[in-house]
């Protein structure tokens, strides 16, 4: 299957600060990605669309402006966790829409506030 | 209508045994239906996918069921081993939106 590499796998930071997650998908372009956030023993939440090029589509409840995403190349989308607090904490997770319309996730980002 | 049913939630099997989770969507427009499995802090790897055309789809020990008048499908993993010990979820989504629906989960543990 297509590979997706997701950086970093995990991150500690002070409430307050800024984190950016990215997410690569290493042997075939896509040009849509999608983030999800993952809490404990419970399913994927899709956060939003990212479409190469144009503006990412937010799910209904997502903060655009809590969470920036950025999908500046076919490779390539980013997510910044902006003036992250305790709440934030969760595991994220990117996908990579395949050319024959799979899926394929990165292994995920534990992002920790202190 | 965009949900889709997963159970059951936990599952103990013994080893060698056979896994089955079943899954129950609503939309009729849902034409594609992976089974992805993830391990504890790891992100989910799709397994296998089946699309309406076919009932069943077999790839090694895992095979997915399909009823279409039912709006079911399920995953049976046999000759269950420990190493399957993971959470297993279905997902469905409609050609031209891309949209992957999931299930709620179901957290396998295959005892040795």
């Amino acid at each position: 299957g297509a590979v997706v590499s997701q950086h970093p796998s995990w991150v500690i930071c002070k409430s307050g600060t800024s984190v950016k997650i990215e997410c690569r998908s290493l042997d075939f372009q896509a040009t849509t990605m999608f983030w999800y956030r993952q809490f404990p023993k419970q399913s994927l939440m899709l956060m939003a669309t990212s479409n190469e090029g144009s503006k990412a589509t937010y799910e209904q409840g997502v903060e655009k402006d809590k969470f920036l995403i950025n999908h500046a190349s076919l490779t390539l989308s980013t997510l910044t966790v902006t003036s992250a607090h305790p709440e934030d904490s969760s595991f994220y997770i990117c996908s990579a829409l395949g050319t024959t319309g799979e899926l394929f996730f990165g292994e995920g980002s534990r992002l920790t506030v202190l | 209508q965009q949900q889709v049913k997963q159970s059951p939630q936990s599952l103990i099997v013994q080893k060698g045994g056979i896994s089955i989770i079943n899954c129950a969507y609503e939309n009729t427009a849902f034409d594609y239906f992976p089974w992805y499995q993830q391990f504890p802090g790891k992100g989910p790897a799709l397994l296998i996918a089946i699309r309406p055309d076919v009932s069943e789809k077999k790839e090694g020990r895992f095979t997915i069921s399909f009823n279409k008048s039912a709006k079911q499908f399920s995953l049976h993993i046999m000759d269950s081993q420990p190493g399957d010990s993971a959470t297993y979820f279905c997902a469905a989504s409609a050609s031209g939106t891309y949209k992957y629906i999931f299930g709620t989960g179901t957290r396998l543990k295959v005892l040795a």
